[in-house]
């Protein structure tokens, strides 16, 4: 049983360029989070998707951000015209269906390091 | 949302030590989880524990819904358990899951 990956696991990229960075949740979760963490933070909350819904965004989640999961499997968040405060740790997690496992219980995946110049 | 307070914000043992980190929440959860985050800055299940007590291995954890916090003991403390330590709940009166998360607790543990 593979856990959550996500890639790339670090993206350097310069002020206003756009970037995108892939979750490959565990398999059989239907329930995909995205968070962000900066240093000395702990993660905070930017969205939610169960299948390919997303039915939780969070005012973190600004217009240059934008997230999909179009068959209900892997997951991607863009960043339109980065900024130098988009730098941060992206980290994924998944849940499995309500009614299997512990109840909303989260696993986490290694995270994307973004460092915008 | 839900404020999650986590204390000691640092702690430094030295090896085979005991420690103890606190947890304290300010609405009702159905969810609370401990997670250790190593320097990679990957986030490991230590205890999905919304009430009651667990153990495993050198880790315990406890967690009085009815008081809103929770605790997590570490015992006869490695090295390998430096790190920093994170609690995160779900609000009980969201089915949308969402976590939210303390500001973690340092811990250094010297040989």
């Amino acid at each position: 049983d593979t856990g959550v990956s996500q890639n790339p696991r670090h993206k350097i990229t310069k002020r206003g360029q756009n970037v995108t960075f892939r979750c490959d949740p565990i398999s059989e979760h239907n329930r995909l989070y995205w968070y962000r963490q900066t240093l000395g933070q702990g993660p905070e909350f930017l969205t939610y998707f169960q299948n390919e819904a997303q039915l939780e965004k969070s005012r973190l989640l600004s217009d240059r951000f934008s997230a999909e999961r179009p068959k209900g499997s892997f997951s991607t968040l863009e960043i339109q015209r980065t900024e130098q405060g988009d730098s941060a740790m992206y980290l994924c997690a998944s849940s499995p269906p309500l009614g299997t496992g512990n109840p909303n219980e989260q696993f986490f995946g290694p995270g994307t390091r973004l460092t915008v110049l | 949302g839900i404020q999650v307070e986590q204390s000691p914000p640092d702690l430094i043992l030295q090896e085979g030590a005991n420690s103890t980190l606190r947890c304290n929440f300010s609405d009702s959860v159905n969810n609370l989880q401990w997670f250790h985050q190593n320097p990679w800055g990957q986030l490991i299940n230590l205890f999905y524990i919304p009430s009651g007590t667990k153990q495993n291995g050198r880790l315990s954890a406890t967690t009085v819904a009815t008081e809103r916090y929770s605790l997590l003991y570490i015992s006869s403390s490695q090295t390998t358990d430096s790190g920093v330590y994170f609690c995160a709940v779900g609000d009980r009166g969201s089915t949308l899951g969402r976590l939210y998360f303390g500001r973690g607790t340092q811990l250094t543990v010297w040989p």
